[in-house]
């Protein structure tokens, strides 16, 4: 059966600090890959989504960035972290479009990110 | 940017009662789901309707669609206190992309014991 691990549950930042966080995807392959982010009480904010290595879309234009440097490895990173960037991270997998028809979203147990 | 809005932004119900949750999006759609948020945790699929399709039912849940509208709805029948959580509505564009899954602003739903 397919799992997503994310990490970690918790993280407390100091503003200006860098930012890594991690997403693994076991018991599928070439799955896409999701980066979501969620303010306190409020809807998904899509950040990245990727269809694969070295095919990353960006959806919002930030100091954040995202890798895929394997198949079911995805990296959420910053350079230099705002206050603005708190916030509940979700990394998500689905096995649309490979001949699958299971467009579902299987998500992670989130990161919650407090920037100080 | 969001493309799904769900209205009402919080629902409070006694439990036995029916709740409706609305969701309003913008552009063409190959399919809408919807999903489930217990407090702090990552979301669950709860159903998914292609746009060909008007309605579709899953035990307690009842799924409307309405693409002239470009609405949808979710009703939970007979609603018990395990059904507090958040929901929102998720869509998959028609055209180009059909991996960019976008949310809403989901509906914060109260079952009373």
């Amino acid at each position: 059966s397919q799992t997503i691990h994310q990490w970690p549950a918790t993280l407390v930042q100091p503003v200006g600090s860098p930012l890594s966080l991690e997403c693994t995807v076991e018991g599928t392959s070439n799955p896409n890959l999701y980066w979501y982010r969620q303010a306190a009480g409020r809807g998904l904010q899509l950040l990245f989504y990727s269809i694969g290595i070295d095919q990353i879309s960006s959806e919002v234009p930030q100091n954040l960035s995202a890798s895929r440097p394997q198949d079911r490895q995805f990296i959420l990173s910053s350079k230099k972290l705002l206050l603005s960037d708190s916030g509940f991270y979700l990394c998500a997998w689905s096995s649309y479009g490979q001949g699958i028809r299971n467009e579902k979203l299987f998500f992670g147990s989130g990161t919650q990110l407090s920037v100080l | 940017s969001q493309q799904g809005e769900e209205d009402p932004q919080a629902l409070s119900i006694q439990e036995g009662e029916n709740a409706t949750m609305n969701c309003s999006y913008k552009t063409s759609i190959n399919n809408l789901q919807w999903y489930r948020q217990n407090s702090g945790r990552g979301l669950v699929h709860l159903i998914l309707i292609r746009s060909n399709e008007r309605e579709k039912h899953s035990g307690r849940l009842r799924v409307t669609l309405d693409t002239s509208k470009k609405s949808s709805s979710l009703l939970i029948t007979a609603s018990r206190a395990a059904d507090t959580a958040s929901y929102f509505c998720a869509t998959v564009p028609n055209s180009g992309g059909y991996q960019k899954v976008t949310f809403g602003t989901g509906t914060k739903l109260q079952v009373i014991p």
